[in-house]
């Protein structure tokens, strides 16, 4: 079974400018997080979406959004971008909530890098 | 509020020997769930081993095994008959109680960088 994707796998923006990234779970699973994973550091939690719905957010500024769509599939979206986002953006996904516990499983992340 | 706290930027181990990599963690919550990721240069995360903090045993997976001490809010990872392919950075995690909202998060270490010398 294919594992978390997501795309590009590079992208290069200008600072002000917008991004949309994208992540596919893993089949049957229902619920995908976002992280931001800046150079030398461990990743930051930014969202998490289960069943379509925004079930948690990270201490993030509302230029980043994001939103699942009905097949799970998942973007993130980044406006006015800054030369502080370039990073590496981490997807992870997951079964479901509730379970005893909630093993994630990541994508290989997507480095965006602004200039 | 919640923590993890890993203190060794790098380390090094020969290959075949067993190195351990030092994880603490602050949490109030009387449950969470431990984790460790492994992370090559290609950047993705690759889970290793959970503990539960209800857990009675240490957890083993394979060669990984977690070096739990609940009183010590410590969660070691201990990687034994250590291999080139072990070369990464290694990110200890704690999974947050569930939020008002219902949901979990994860909150991770600042990593430690292991190089397995042939």
């Amino acid at each position: 079974d294919a594992g978390v994707t997501q795309s590009p796998t590079h992208l290069i923006k200008t600072r002000g400018q917008q991004v949309t990234l994208r992540c596919s779970p893993i089949s049957g699973h229902k619920s995908v997080s976002w992280y931001q994973q800046v150079l030398g550091q461990g990743p930051q939690f930014i969202f998490q979406y289960y069943e379509k719905e925004e079930r948690g957010r990270g201490n993030f500024p509302d230029r980043f959004s994001a939103r699942q769509f009905p097949n799970y599939s998942s973007e993130l979206n980044v406006n006015a971008l800054l030369l502080g986002d370039s990073a590496l953006y981490l997807c992870a996904s997951s079964l479901r909530e509730g379970v005893k516990y909630n093993e994630q499983f990541f994508g290989p992340g997507t480095r965006l890098t602004v200039l | 509020a919640q923590k993890i706290t890993q203190t060794q930027p790098g380390m090094f181990v020969q290959e075949k020997e067993a190195v351990t990599l030092d994880c603490t963690y602050d949490t109030s919550d009387p449950s969470y769930g431990l984790f460790w990721y492994k992370q090559p240069s290609s950047g993705e995360m690759i889970f290793l081993i959970y503990q539960g903090s209800y857990d009675q045993q240490n957890a083993t997976e394979g060669r990984y095994s977690l070096n739990f001490q609940k009183a010590r809010k410590s969660a070691n990872l201990v990687i034994s008959a250590s291999q080139l392919g072990d070369s990464a950075m290694y990110f200890c995690a704690m999974r947050e109680a569930r939020t008002t909202s219902g949901t979990y998060k994860y909150i991770f270490g600042t990593g430690t960088r292991l190089k397995v010398l042939a």
